[in-house]
């Protein structure tokens, strides 16, 4: 099935710096979602931008819209050891029962 | 407030046989979606219920269908599993059908041997 391009797949970073990743589309969005999933857990949502050029915060976490609407960005600032997991794109047009169009997934390390 | 309740966690299937997996939407919420996440991968939408219909379809065949009960509990039904169902099928649960305000629950592995 048709995934967002997300990238990198995996980051292996020391506590303290700053993270950023990034998700891509051939398709527009209207929505804009950030989910972070640990082990043995379900996704939980981050951050949804809703407009073009948007750019929200959530402490540490920014993330933005692109202006295209075709791609999205997020930033983690000073990375903490919780901060490990699997951070996933997910860009909703708002037909087909609303469904989400997932990208493959960051895996991050932080190392204390 | 209760969160999305999946059950069961684990289940192991042969291939060909049938399984039924359970989801209890968060209280307060109407609308249930579902989506297979195979390893490693992000997951994919299956489909979703609204008023106790299908309202959206992904690209799954109709061996893949679902119910949605009076109190917003919904059930996926799988019929002729195949290795490739291997997966961990995720519920969310959400009032009206926007996607952002998904609760999503822990999800049932499945394994098909």
């Amino acid at each position: 099935g048709q995934q967002l391009n997300q990238s990198p797949q995996s980051m292996f970073i020391q506590e303290g710096e700053d993270v950023s990743m990034n998700c891509t589309s051939s398709s527009i969005f209207n929505t804009w979602l950030w989910y972070k999933q640990e082990p043995g857990e379900g996704p939980v949502l981050l951050i949804a931008l809703y407009k073009a050029g948007e750019l929200t915060s959530n402490g540490r976490l920014t993330a933005q819209f692109g202006i295209t609407r075709k791609d999205s960005f997020l930033n983690i600032s000073a990375s903490i050891p919780s901060d490990v997991g699997i951070y996933f794109c997910a860009g909703q047009l708002g037909n087909a029962g609303n469904m989400l169009t997932f990208g493959g997934g960051t895996r991050l390390m932080v190392k204390p | 407030e209760t969160g999305v309740t999946q059950s069961p966690t684990h289940l192991i299937k042969t291939r060909g046989q049938q399984v039924t997996l359970r989801c209890s939407s968060q209280s307060g919420h109407n609308t249930v979606s579902w989506y297979q996440q195979a390893l490693g991968q992000g997951p994919q939408f299956i489909f979703q219920y609204y008023r106790e219909e299908e309202n959206g379809r992904g690209n799954f065949p109709p061996r893949f269908s679902g119910l949605q009960f009076p109190n917003y509990s919904s059930e996926l039904n799988v019929n002729a599993l195949e290795l490739d169902d291997s997966a961990l099928y995720l519920c969310a649960s959400s009032f009206g059908t926007g996607a952002h305000g998904y609760t999503f629950g822990s999800g049932t592995r499945l394994t098909v041997v």
